[in-house]
């Protein structure tokens, strides 16, 4: 079983803060890691991927990894109402295509203006 | 890129009939599709996974019998609900992944109300 441990929140920011979302893992072979945004009633939309130790950055964006300490966290600068959402951790265990993701429950963040 | 269509987008059906949902890659071929669940205010649950052109594999605790899934090209997949009851009521949504990448897209999801 591959768990994946996200802190439910509500997290709660003021507009254009820095918001911090994290998310640890138990499965030490893990390869990829996502996250994904998802606003009421819609469904997932992928922000980001990230593979590689250290940090990747897009736009407001940088998720960082550390697959020693077994988790992976996601940075949203200048924080925005529209930010608000609830937020997805994945993992995928292998570096081949097509196989399952293992999500996170979500966190839920408001922004607030 | 790799977007993904659904539809219907919402449906109401009575208790006892069936209702299929489709699953589009427009934009690319699908090698992998998957179909979650998702109740109100839950975490997305997985249902089954399926390759194109073979049986889906179904999580445990989900009826295959009840969850009939297609995968017939690679760029379409179905899941039908059969003799739906109300607690089939839910929010069924299809992702996919390509040979190339290891992203899932969403689809927008299918509100499916059983009365």
């Amino acid at each position: 079983q591959k768990e994946v441990e996200q802190n439910s929140g509500p997290l709660s920011v003021p507009e254009g803060a820095i918001a911090s979302l994290n998310c640890t893992y138990s499965d030490r072979v893990s390869q990829s890691f996502f996250w994904y945004r998802q606003y009421s009633g819609k469904s997932p939309e992928l922000i980001m991927s990230i593979y590689s130790n250290g940090d990747k950055e897009d736009g407001r964006f940088t998720a960082q990894l550390n697959k020693a300490s077994q988790y992976v966290s996601l940075l949203i600068r200048d924080s925005q109402p529209s930010d608000s959402a609830t937020y997805l951790c994945a993992l995928s265990p292998s570096t081949n295509t097509g196989n399952q993701f293992y999500f996170g429950t979500g966190t839920s963040l408001t922004v607030i203006p | 890129g790799a977007v993904v269509s659904q539809h219907p987008s919402w449906v109401i059906c009575k208790s006892g009939t069936s209702v299929k949902i489709e699953c589009r890659s427009l934009d690319f071929q699908a090698t992998t599709m998957f179909w979650y669940r998702q109740f109100p205010k839950q975490s997305l649950m997985l249902m089954a996974t399926s390759n194109e052109g073979s049986k889906a594999t179904y999580e445990q605790g989900v009826e295959k019998d009840k969850f009939l899934i297609n995968h017939a090209s690679l760029t379409l997949s179905t899941l039908t609900v059969t003799s739906a009851h109300p607690e089939d009521s839910s929010f069924y949504i299809c992702s996919a992944t390509s040979g190339l990448a290891y992203e899932q897209y969403f689809g927008p999801g299918t509100r499916l109300t059983v009365t």
